[in-house]
């Protein structure tokens, strides 16, 4: 079967560093996305990672080890607005965005 | 900044009614998707589409139909709503190339069924 899992919800601190995790299993690996949604709002894409590593785009990185359905997502010098939903997906073939997303994390920034 | 509106953005109804939600897109994207999200629960797709004339089911199984016959226009229609069609019901765009993935999503559009 699909499954992607990550925890529920996480609480850090405005400054601090985060990490939230994903794990999945699925048919097939074609990509691992991490999207961000606000409450009431459509997610929008953070990042996309197909082999394993890091990938850095400003205060945001991403990580992925396909080896062993593995990723996080990384985000340093957290400010308020970055309280939101992360959310994992995969996709489980080629050149399709048919994906398979996880529940979410959801993300409360205190000050 | 994403080019992919839908109408509207809530909408409450009774039983019975037939209700199409529109989705339009200005950034000549071949894909689109619809994809149901219930509060606080992941997002299942339930309609895609590769272009004009082609559509097919998602993984979630859904009473609904879509269908394309413009490349910018991807409607849902619910012939016979009903409660258990409570949800927000997002539609998504995508390219092509190594980020198909990375799905441009409208606003939403959020249907209560009394």
């Amino acid at each position: 079967g699909q499954n992607i899992d990550q925890p529920t919800e996480m609480t850090a601190t405005e400054g601090a560093i985060v990490q939230i995790n994903c794990t999945y299993q699925t048919s097939g690996f074609n990509g691992l996305f991490w999207y961000q949604q606000h409450a009431g709002e459509a997610p929008t894409f953070l990042s996309y990672n197909v082999l394993d590593g890091l990938e850095e785009k400003g205060r945001f990185s991403s990580f992925l080890s396909r080896s062993k359905g593995y990723s996080y997502l990384l985000l340093k010098e957290l400010q308020m607005k970055d309280s939101a939903s992360y959310l994992c997906a995969v996709s489980p073939s080629s050149n399709t965005g048919k994906l398979i997303f996880g529940q979410g994390t959801t993300l409360q920034v205190k000050p | 900044e994403a080019d992919i509106y839908q109408t509207p953005r809530y909408l409450v109804i009774g039983t019975g009614k037939k209700i199409t939600l529109e989705c339009s897109q200005t950034m000549g994207h071949d894909k689109m998707y619809w994809y149901q999200q219930d509060p606080g629960m992941e997002l299942h797709l339930i309609h895609y589409s590769y272009g004009v004339n082609s559509t097919e089911k998602g993984d979630l199984s859904s009473e609904s139909t879509v269908s394309r016959i413009r490349t910018e226009h991807f409607p849902l229609t619910l012939e016979s709503a009903r409660p258990s069609h409570t949800s927000q019901y997002l539609c998504a765009s995508s390219g092509t190339g190594d980020h198909t993935g990375e799905l441009f999503f409208g606003e939403g559009s959020r249907l209560t069924v009394l």
